[in-house]
């Protein structure tokens, strides 16, 4: 199986700044890759995706890729005390999604 | 409302039954997943059908069982052989699967617990 690994965290922001998650994987060949947030006790819900080297933003997230260096990352400005969440990283092999464990970000008041 | 159903939100097992998971989606997708996820883990893959009266092992398949007999759902059987049930069981669904950039959706899950 493919690995995505992920900081567990919790990475803990004040409202207002800027959350930065990171993600490596170690298929070179990963070609597709997912933002999920899952609120506690709740399932994944998708975020974004991306798929070519560089920047992709959609509201205040922002998600970077670099397949040179096989990392995936995700940028959160502005946060939110709504923000608070695990988020997975996935990257697609295949049929199917590899998830990395997820990294709890709690935004504080 | 378009959307991923799975029922029930609470399951209790005692040991040596079979229960069964159901998963609902009326989004008209080919595909369909059923991951499980431990605490502190991530979801690892059980089943997955990509059209109906076809499945395939996913990761972890052992213990576990699954059908496709119609496009919208995809029960799944967690039998006896499963040695450690206890988990939150997550039903999503895609339009082609295995395609590019193709999304999956999560249904909310069933909790299901070994007394």
């Amino acid at each position: 199986q493919k690995e995505v690994e992920q900081n567990s965290g919790p990475l803990s922001v004040p409202e207002g700044a800027i959350a930065s998650l990171n993600c490596t994987y170690s298929d070179r060949g990963s070609q597709s890759f997912f933002w999920y947030r899952q609120y506690s006790g709740k399932s994944p819900e998708l975020i974004m995706f991306i798929y070519s080297n560089g920047d992709k933003e959609d509201g205040r997230f922002t998600a970077q890729l670099n397949k040179a260096s096989q990392y995936v990352s995700l940028l959160i400005r502005d946060s939110q005390p709504s923000d608070s969440a695990t988020y997975l990283c996935a990257v697609r092999d295949d049929y199917k999604l590899s998830f990395g464990a997820g990294t709890t970000v709690t935004v504080r008041a | 409302d378009g959307g991923i159903t799975q029922s029930p939100k609470y399951l209790f097992r005692k040991e040596g039954q079979n229960v069964t998971l159901s998963c609902e989606q009326n989004l008209n997708h080919d595909a369909m997943y059923w991951y499980r996820q431990d605490p502190g883990q991530g979801l690892r893959l059980i089943y997955y059908s990509q059209i109906v009266n076809d499945f395939q092992k996913g990761d972890i398949a052992e213990g576990y069982s699954v059908s496709r007999e119609k496009k919208e759902s995809f029960p799944l059987t967690v039998t006896s052989a499963q040695k450690n049930p206890t988990a939150f069981y997550l039903c999503a669904s895609s339009i082609r699967g295995g395609q590019g950039t193709d999304t999956q959706y999560f249904g909310p899950g069933t909790r299901l617990t070994v007394l």
